[in-house]
């Protein structure tokens, strides 16, 4: 089976950094996507990792070790609208695209 | 430029009754999935479908559940004879036309279903 673990829940000071961690143990390993999703709103997606390495959007960046099983989500320069859930999503090869998701990190922001 | 839209965003029904889910992917897109977020919990899929095709079930309960994806309209996730553990948010995204590469999926608001 599949198994996505991420810590439930994080707090950080607004304009600081913060770094969100996920774990995967999965067969077919396909790629990772970070999403954030506010209370009572849709998934929004943040980032996708298939290959090691950085990705740097902005503030966010997202980081993969395809040989470690292992993801972060990094976010800079906090406000506090990033008060939100993070999700940790992996798609495998041969599953039709479908993602399956961790249970997510609430991360609060605070002054 | 509409996004995924689903409808309606919030529904109330008693046990037994039956519910019935709507989404309509973003322009463009003919790949359409359902999950469903229960309390406390993370997203968990249950069905994949593209135009007129469920192309993967795996994770829809065995009964009273069922989805479609017609040619024209909508799609719909159909729950029959619900249940109070039916209680969740379910969720539609959708996705590009697949090249054999993995698309980013794109997700609706959401209907948050509460069965008394």
């Amino acid at each position: 089976g599949q198994n996505i673990d991420q810590p439930t829940e994080m707090t950080a000071t607004e304009g600081a950094i913060v770094q969100i961690n996920c774990t995967y143990q999965t067969s077919g390993f396909n790629g990772l996507f970070w999403y954030q999703q506010h209370a009572g709103e849709a998934p929004t997606f943040l980032s996708y990792n298939v290959l090691d390495g950085l990705e740097e959007k902005g503030r966010f960046s997202s980081f993969l070790s395809r040989s470690k099983g292992y993801s972060y989500l990094l976010l800079k320069e906090l406000q506090m609208k990033d008060s939100a859930s993070y999700l940790c999503a992996v798609s495998l090869w041969g599953g039709g695209n479908k993602l399956t998701f961790g249970t997510g990190t609430q991360l609060k922001v605070e002054l | 430029n509409a996004g995924v839209m689903q409808n309606p965003r919030h529904l109330v029904r008693r046990r037994g009754q039956e519910a019935r889910l709507r989404c309509s992917p973003m322009k463009g897109h003919s790949h359409v999935y359902w999950y469903r977020q229960l309390p406390e919990e993370g997203l968990k899929f249950m069905v994949y479908l593209q135009k007129e095709n469920i192309i993967d079930e795996s994770g829809m309960p065995k009964e009273r559940f069922s989805a479609e994806f017609p040619k024209e309209g909508p799609s719909i996730l159909r729950i029959q004879q619900v249940v109070r553990g039916d209680s969740a948010a379910y969720f539609c995204a959708s996705s590009p036309r697949d090249r054999g590469l993995q698309e980013t999926q794109y997700f609706g608001p959401g209907t948050r279903l509460l069965v008394l």
